[in-house]
């Protein structure tokens, strides 16, 4: 079965703080996708990054940054110098190499405060 | 910049009352997909098509739930009869077929039912 965890319901942070959203999956499949998306207060899903399970290098964009590692099945987002426009809801989500559907975890709400 | 459509934002019914929700995905764009959101049960995905065939419709009521793709620019969920329980924001994504792409969410329209 594929699961996505994201144990983090909530996290406040000050301005400035960095902050990571940890990402947690289970798959048997050795080929598969992972993916961030952000909801801000306006409430659309937002599409951020995406990685292939053959693909562990990290990714930054920016303040944001990634860190992929298969030896824990985790996916984790961090965000560095956070500000108050990053306040939103964070999922992330799981897809299998031989199908269209992606398995959400239930997101992380990250608030910023000035 | 192209984006996926849904009409309409907001809807305001009473109980028994047929609803129809309205999406018109990114041209060219062969898998459409109908999600639900609420507080209690996150995102759950409740229909899906690929060019214009549904394929999974497992997660919606068939009772009072039906999805369908009358042409590749229109897709529309509707709920007849309405109940208080189906209020939720309905969120319509639409994608290329292949594990990395990924979807892109329309505005949603947010439900209540009275």
């Amino acid at each position: 079965a594929q699961k996505v965890t994201q144990a983090q319901t909530e996290i406040s942070v000050v301005e400035k703080e960095d902050v990571t959203l940890d990402c947690v999956y289970e798959t048997r499949d050795t080929t598969y996708y992972l993916f961030w998306y952000k909801q801000p207060p306006s409430g659309e899903l937002v599409f951020l990054i995406r990685r292939n399970s053959f693909d562990e290098q990290n990714e930054i964009s920016g303040r944001y940054s990634w860190n992929f590692q298969k030896s824990t099945s985790s996916f984790n987002f961090t965000i560095t110098a956070s500000q108050v426009v990053d306040s939103a809801v964070y999922f992330c989500a799981l897809r299998s190499y031989n199908t269209d559907k992606l398995i959400f975890g239930t997101g992380t709400r990250l608030q910023v405060f000035p | 910049d192209a984006r996926v459509t849904q009409t309409p934002r907001d809807k305001v019914t009473e109980m028994g009352q047929e609803v129809t929700m309205r999406c018109q995905p990114i041209l060219g764009h062969n898998t459409v997909f109908w999600y639900r959101q609420t507080m209690m049960q996150g995102l759950e995905l409740l229909a899906y098509f690929r060019n214009r065939a549904p394929l999974d419709d497992s997660g919606m009521p068939k009772d009072r739930f039906s999805a369908e793709m009358p042409d590749a620019t229109l897709a529309t969920l509707k709920i007849q009869p309405s109940e208080p329980r189906d209020s939720a924001v309905y969120f319509c994504a639409s994608g290329l077929t292949g594990g990395y792409n990924e979807q892109f969410f329309g505005p949603g329209t947010r439900l209540t039912v009275l």
